[in-house]
């Protein structure tokens, strides 16, 4: 099993603020995606990162796949209430198989 | 229209009974999943299919089985309900198996065994 540690586990923050969130692996991967879940929904699919390296930009979300394609971060900049939920990454091996990471709580209050 | 769809939404049923939730896609895509998210909302997969065939399997009980009608369903049944099995299901689907196909969940199917 290819573990994913995303830190932190819950984060609570202001309207405005920024905040980064982390996922760490000993593994390599070949691609690592970024879903958000709400309550009583599914997952869904942010972003895809496939380079060593890579930024990928999606309005106020910057993500970011380490050089060694074994962590990732997300980084929101003046978060907004409608930012809050369950952040989780997730790895995708080079047989192709998904891991999930442990997740980031983000409750963003108005 | 929904693209993955999966019935119940939500499942309360005893200890020792044998249950299945369904599990239908739209978008024409070759790999269907199961995934159980836990009460710490870890998501383990528990099983995917690819043009009917089962390519993975992991280290799931033998009261779980996937049954794939067609490439647009994959159904779980879960025979002799623990209470251990509480948890939300998902099922997923993606265009194919490979790193660059994302996966599209369902909105879950919250199963509570007392």
């Amino acid at each position: 099993t290819q573990l994913l540690e995303q830190s932190p586990q819950f984060l609570s923050i202001q309207e405005g603020e920024n905040l980064t969130v982390y996922c760490n692996s000993s593994s390599v991967f070949s691609s690592l995606q970024w879903y958000r879940q709400e309550p009583g929904e599914g997952p869904v699919l942010l972003v895809t990162v496939v380079t060593g390296g890579e930024v990928k930009k999606l309005k106020r979300l910057t993500f970011q796949f380490g050089d060694a394609r074994k962590d990732s971060s997300l980084h929101i900049t003046a978060a907004q209430p409608g930012d809050t939920g369950l952040y989780l990454c997730a790895g995708v091996s080079t047989g192709n198989q998904f891991y999930f990471g442990t997740g980031t709580s983000l409750t963003v209050i108005p | 229209d929904t693209a993955v769809s999966q019935t119940p939404k939500y499942l309360v049923t005893q200890m020792g009974n044998d249950k299945s939730i369904k599990c239908e896609q739209n978008l024409g895509h070759d790999t269907m999943y199961w995934y159980k998210q836990d009460s710490k909302k870890f998501l383990k997969i528990m099983f995917s299919y690819n043009n009917k065939e089962l390519i993975i399997n992991e280290t799931v009980p033998n009261r779980f089985s996937p049954k794939s009608p067609d490439k647009a369903h994959l159904n779980l049944h879960i025979n002799s309900l623990e209470l251990g099995d509480s948890a939300v299901y998902f099922c997923a689907s993606s265009q194919f198996t490979g790193s660059n196909s994302p996966l599209h969940f369902g909105n879950g199917t919250r199963l509570t065994v007392t």
